[in-house]
């Protein structure tokens, strides 16, 4: 079942703008991960943030995390036409004993028209 | 960070017939996994490889389809056995690095007819 879950799910700016894009998960997490997705290849690593970080920054990345609302936003500043791509919020959740996995949120697409 | 290859890329096979991907990750990683991702949807963890014991699959993933092998560290081979067309997705496996990160490879694109 899918935990993270992103809105909105589709974003479309104009080169320059900020794009901001939320992701909410359901369970206790250990951390939060970003991935960028271009048009079927292979996910770009972003940022990750840990259950007890409140913000990361990255370049023109930033990430917060609230645990007591079980949601993270991603803000990409600035952005350029080669931010254009799908992307994903995935959680590691806390379970005791068990190895870590990811679950993926459905994604964003996002579209910086220049 | 880790860098993770895989093989082949994109393949298109007719029905019945089984595909052997391998992924290459260029450091020791402690874990590794293998995903789908269906056309147009998000991923979903098909399961991980252990290294020298049977892999750990999610629900709805059984080994007789998607056997997994993972000999070493930094080597593993998923098999999509019997394939369908339902089979076409994108597969792509994945190695936890330092500090929990996990990178992807760049995935490879099945079309089954």
């Amino acid at each position: 079942s899918q935990q993270g879950e992103e809105d909105p799910q589709a974003l479309s700016i104009q080169e320059g703008e900020n794009a901001t894009m939320n992701c909410s998960y359901k369970t206790s997490i250990n951390n939060l991960q970003w991935y960028r997705q271009n048009s079927g290849r292979g996910l770009v690593h972003l940022i990750l943030i840990r259950s007890n970080e409140r913000e990361k920054h990255s370049g023109r990345l930033r990430v917060t995390l609230d645990t007591s609302k079980k949601s993270s936003s991603l803000l990409i500043t600035a952005s350029r036409a080669a931010d254009t791509a799908s992307y994903f919020c995935a959680t590691d959740e806390k379970e005791t004993g068990a190895n870590s996995k990811l679950t993926f949120g459905k994604g964003i697409t996002l579209s910086v028209r220049p | 960070s880790a860098v993770i290859s895989q093989k082949p890329s994109r393949d298109i096979c007719q029905r019945g017939t089984s595909l052997t991907i391998q992924c290459q990750v260029d450091s020791q990683v402690t874990m590794m996994f293998w995903y789908r991702q269906q056309p147009g949807q998000s991923l979903t963890l098909i399961a991980t490889a252990n290294q020298g014991s049977e892999a750990t699959y999610e629900s709805g993933f059984v080994i007789d389809k998607f056997p997994i092998s993972r000999p070493n560290l930094t080597f593993s081979t998923l098999t999509v056995s019997n394939m369908s067309p339902e089979d076409s997705s994108i597969y792509l496996c994945s190695g936890e690095g330092a500090q929990e990160t996990q990178y992807f490879g760049p995935g490879t694109r099945l079309l089954v007819l």
